[in-house]
């Protein structure tokens, strides 16, 4: 079935650890955005990439990193996770030539401790 | 900078009654605007959409929404509840200079039996 997969759905974390959230589309999209969901802040855009080989900041970049090998894989990486990067991850992509249609994955559950 | 803010953190209507769910969004051209459902343990998918012509848009589910730019407004209607309408709820318009969503804080929808 097609769509984007996220891994882990859940994970705690001890502070100061480095962790990385997968992300793998197999829709072929261009664009792909991470973004982190706190209650009562709504999606805010970590980072995001229009196409494979480039990437972006977006709203809250600090604390965060991504890369962008391919067009199917989209990683995000914490280098040392604080408690305030305790939030609800979830990846996106982007229809291509599409207006503003994202396709959403299931999310990551981090808890940072 | 463009906005979105949606009007209540939480709506609650019985089964069978109307469902209204506001959304005022800031602009300085005509805007592209997105709802999209969320529900729970779920990723965001697309409700509905509006970016030119018609003024009401029909969604997924019942839901409709209008564009009023008078009013700088994009309110989701459903004429009758149903329980499986429960779910976050959220707005968004399209950035002008880089075509990023600018996203609302979302509502949730409640239905009570």
């Amino acid at each position: 079935i097609a769509g984007i997969t996220q891994a882990p759905t859940s994970q705690i974390l001890a502070a100061g650890r480095r962790m990385t959230l997968r992300c793998t589309q197999d829709m072929r999209h261009n664009a792909m955005y991470w973004y982190r969901q706190d209650l009562g802040l709504g999606l805010r855009l970590i980072h995001y990439s229009n196409t494979a080989g480039t990437t972006g900041k977006g709203e809250v970049p600090d604390g965060y990193s991504v890369s962008r090998a391919n067009t199917d894989d989209f990683p995000l990486t914490l280098a040392s996770a604080v408690p305030s990067q305790t939030s609800v991850y979830f990846c996106a992509s982007k229809i291509n030539g599409a207006a503003g249609e994202l396709f959403f994955g299931e999310g990551s559950r981090l808890t940072v401790l | 900078a463009q906005s979105v803010t949606q009007l209540g953190s939480h709506v609650s209507v019985s089964e069978g009654a109307l469902v209204l769910l506001r959304c005022n969004y800031s602009s300085s051209v005509p805007p592209y605007l997105f709802w999209y459902v969320q529900y729970p343990n779920q990723g965001l998918q697309l409700l509905l959409k509006y970016t030119t012509g018609a003024t009401l848009v029909k969604g997924i589910n019942g839901f409709e929404a209008e564009f009023k730019k008078s009013e700088t407004s994009f309110h989701l209607t459903k004429p009758s509840a149903h329980m499986s309408d429960a779910a976050e709820y959220f707005c968004a318009v399209r950035e002008d200079s880089n075509y990023q969503l600018i996203w609302g804080a979302g509502t949730k929808l409640i239905i009570k039996p």
